[in-house]
């Protein structure tokens, strides 16, 4: 079956740097997305990868081993509207998209 | 863990044609479900939000006579897209927020429906 695996939650302070990871078995691969959702908000799309290596957007970076099934989202700098839910979520063979249940990220001063 | 499922997977169509997406929840109770279209590399756009038994609320700009929905039961609502124009080829995602005990509030998308109209 496809799966999605990402932490529950993490717990971050203010101006760390956190890396929240997320590994995938899926049929096929069409690349992995980065979302992050605040509570009550439409998730806000952060990266797209479907090349292996670092993809570099400011205070936020997305990895990606497509050999390993496996991403990681690092986050720079966290302040404390970095609090949120972030999302994987993986476009397999047929274009559909795979999400894991997402992380609460909780960021304390 | 929780699944949303959506049908069709991928429609083609012709212009002026209806269509209708189904979104289900498969193993719970959704009480809510949300509408989102997405553009390629983009945030999804809410569209609708939909509580059953009641008329969906629609974001601003979302024409809801264009964008039916119907939350007809507790695990299932049906967009339907009508007089469909090319415009309105997109990505179309459902998602539905379970109610969990002690008030916690879950959400869980779909896999997507990608329409195409010609």
């Amino acid at each position: 079956g496809q799966n999605i695996d990402q932490p529950t939650e993490m717990t971050a302070t203010e101006g760390a740097i956190v890396q929240i990871n997320c590994t995938y078995q899926t049929s096929g691969f069409n690349g992995l997305f980065w979302y992050q959702q605040h509570a009550g908000e439409a998730p806000t799309f952060l990266s797209y990868n479907v090349l292996d290596g670092l993809e570099e957007k400011g205070r936020f970076s997305s990895f990606l081993s497509r050999s390993k099934g496996y991403s990681y989202l690092l986050l720079k700098e966290l302040q404390m509207k970095d609090s949120a839910s972030y999302l994987c979520a993986v476009m397999d063979s047929n274009y559909q998209l795979i999400w894991g249940a997402g992380t609460k990220l909780i960021i304390k001063p | 863990g929780a699944v949303v499922s959506q049908h069709p997977s991928r429609v083609i169509c012709k212009s002026g044609t209806s269509v209708k997406i189904e979104c289900r929840s498969l193993d719970f109770q959704a009480t809510t479900m949300f509408w989102y279209r997405q553009f390629p590399k983009q945030s999804l756009m809410l569209m609708a939000t939909s509580n059953e038994g009641s008329k969906a609320t629609y974001e601003q700009g979302v024409e809801k006579d264009k964008f039916l929905i119907n939350h007809a039961s507790l695990t299932l609502s049906t967009l339907t897209v009508t007089s469909a124009h090319p415009e309105d080829s997109s990505f179309y995602i459902c998602s539905a927020r379970a109610l969990r005990s002690g008030s916690q509030e879950t959400q869980y998308f779909g896999p997507g429906t990608r329409l195409l109209v010609l």
